[in-house]
């Protein structure tokens, strides 16, 4: 019963060439989230939606760009992948408001820049 | 900018003793959550523990429990009678509004 699901498990990419990862949900939630994470360190918050309101971290490089067509999906656009952008990118979703704050999360993407 | 701050980036505990990972937060706001998620080698990240701002009482779920100091914006998880399934990275958490921030983690061994 995966209730987030990203796609693919593994990308390889090469440097500069643009790249999608993508993030879809079962569960309706309002919140949909992409981090960034690289090894033994903290997922980084890149962005997330409220429904369709985008809210951009400040210190997100504009290479990282976001889309949701809907509350299903949600996609992360890397314009033009660096070596230092390979990490996993984890996808998550949780409830709006202050009664759903758990946050589920798919298995990530892990990207590799060659 | 919130930040969570976890000063232990390794922790190891014998297999059924108890083991405590700390975390401190700076906000200046009164009403958030915080929790702690687990991180196993597998790397999906699930919830252990969730504790409201405005609930005094801490929370507690089976094994897991929590110390939350709001004054001294601390949060501090107990795991007790510790298994070999509890070796992960551990997450604190602040969210706020929508936005969900995490520590540096704390990666716990268990040792057999």
């Amino acid at each position: 019963d995966a209730m987030v699901i990203q796609n693919p498990r593994y990308q390889v990419t090469q440097f500069g060439k643009p790249v999608t990862l993508s993030c879809s949900q079962t569960l309706n939630h309002n919140v949909m989230y992409w981090y960034q994470q690289k090894s033994s360190q903290a997922p980084k918050l890149l962005f997330h939606y409220y429904d369709k309101d985008f809210n951009n971290e400040a210190d997100t490089p504009d290479n990282f760009q976001s889309r949701r067509p809907n509350t299903s999906f949600c996609f992360l656009d890397i314009r033009s992948p660096g070596l230092g952008d390979a990490a996993m990118y984890l996808c998550a979703t949780s409830g709006g408001g202050n009664g759903n704050t758990e946050a589920f999360f798919g298995q990530g993407t892990r990207l590799t820049v060659v | 900018a919130q930040t969570v701050t976890q000063s232990q980036p390794e922790m190891s505990v014998q297999e059924a003793e108890t083991v405590t990972l700390s975390c401190t937060y700076d906000t200046s706001e009164s009403d958030y959550y915080l929790f702690w998620y687990k991180q196993p080698p597998s790397r999906q990240m699930i919830l252990v523990i969730r504790q409201e701002a405005y609930k005094q009482q801490n929370a507690t779920e089976n094994r897991f429990s929590v110390n939350f100091q709001k004054a001294a914006k601390s949060f501090s998880l107990k795991i007790s009678d510790s298994q070999l399934g509890d070796a992960a990275m551990y997450f604190c958490a602040y969210r706020r509004n929508e936005k969900l921030t995490f520590g540096t983690g704390t990666r716990l061994t268990i040792i057999p």
